[in-house]
């Protein structure tokens, strides 16, 4: 199976500012990544796809890029409502697998 | 408005069989297919198998001696059972839709259950 590593586990930041969530896969994934949003107490929710990908409704201050085995995932200007963990995960190779998650808690 | 809901018991004697029942609304079962992930509290998901559009089926190696998945399209139904269960079976245990992006046969979960949370014990 592929091995997907986050980084890093957990990150404090304040509103407004701009975070980065890296993630690592054990091989090359050509690009099949997605990230995924879940809000405490909630189910994870599609942020972006193919790497680099809006999902419909997804503000445009998240981004995503990357290529081969290493992959982020942008916020830009952080607002209240990013608190969340979030979580990368592939998909080229079965089984899907996906990180152990960003924990982004406001400063 | 797409939706789905898991629902079963919420506690299960270790041992035992795990049996979920996942009811989707606002798509149809012979056009997506549906995957059930779960998820151990405070770690990340873990993709469990697939009921794809077609009627045929994938599971994740690590689970498949144990997992099996099945589909009700009349009821608009797609069913986990899972035997065996032990304490490390604990989580919550989410059915999502799968979308295929632009690329053909990747697909990615495009909408998940509110989650069925399952506490194997005694």
């Amino acid at each position: 199976d592929i091995q997907m590593t986050q980084s890093p586990a957990s990150l404090s930041a304040s509103l407004g500012e701009t975070v980065t969530i890296e993630c690592r896969a054990s091989e090359d994934i050509y690009s099949n990544l997605a990230w995924y949003q879940q809000k405490p107490g909630n189910s994870p929710q599609l942020l972006i796809y193919d790497a680099n990908s809006l999902a419909d409704g997804v503000p445009s201050r998240f981004s995503g890029s990357g290529s081969g085995t290493q992959y982020s995932l942008k916020i830009n200007s952080l607002q209240s409502e990013d608190v969340a963990s979030y979580f990368c995960q592939q998909y080229n190779n079965y089984p899907p697998t996906f990180g152990a998650g960003t924990k982004l808690e406001l400063k | 408005q797409v939706q789905l809901k898991e629902s079963g018991p919420g506690l299960v004697q270790p041992s035992e069989t795990l049996s979920l029942t996942c009811t989707v609304s606002g798509f149809s079962l012979t056009s997506y297919s549906v995957s059930w992930v779960r998820q151990p509290s405070g770690k990340g998901p873990e993709w469990m198998g697939r009921m794809w559009y077609d009627g045929d089926t994938a599971y994740n190696s690590a689970l498949k001696s144990r997992l099996s998945i099945s589909r009700d399209t009349s009821k608009n139904q797609v069913f986990l059972k899972m035997n065996s269960l032990q304490t490390d079976d604990t989580g919550t245990y989410y059915c999502t839709r799968d979308w295929e992006t632009g690329r053909p046969y990747y697909y990615v979960m495009d909408a998940w259950g509110q989650g069925a949370s399952v506490t194997v014990s005694s």
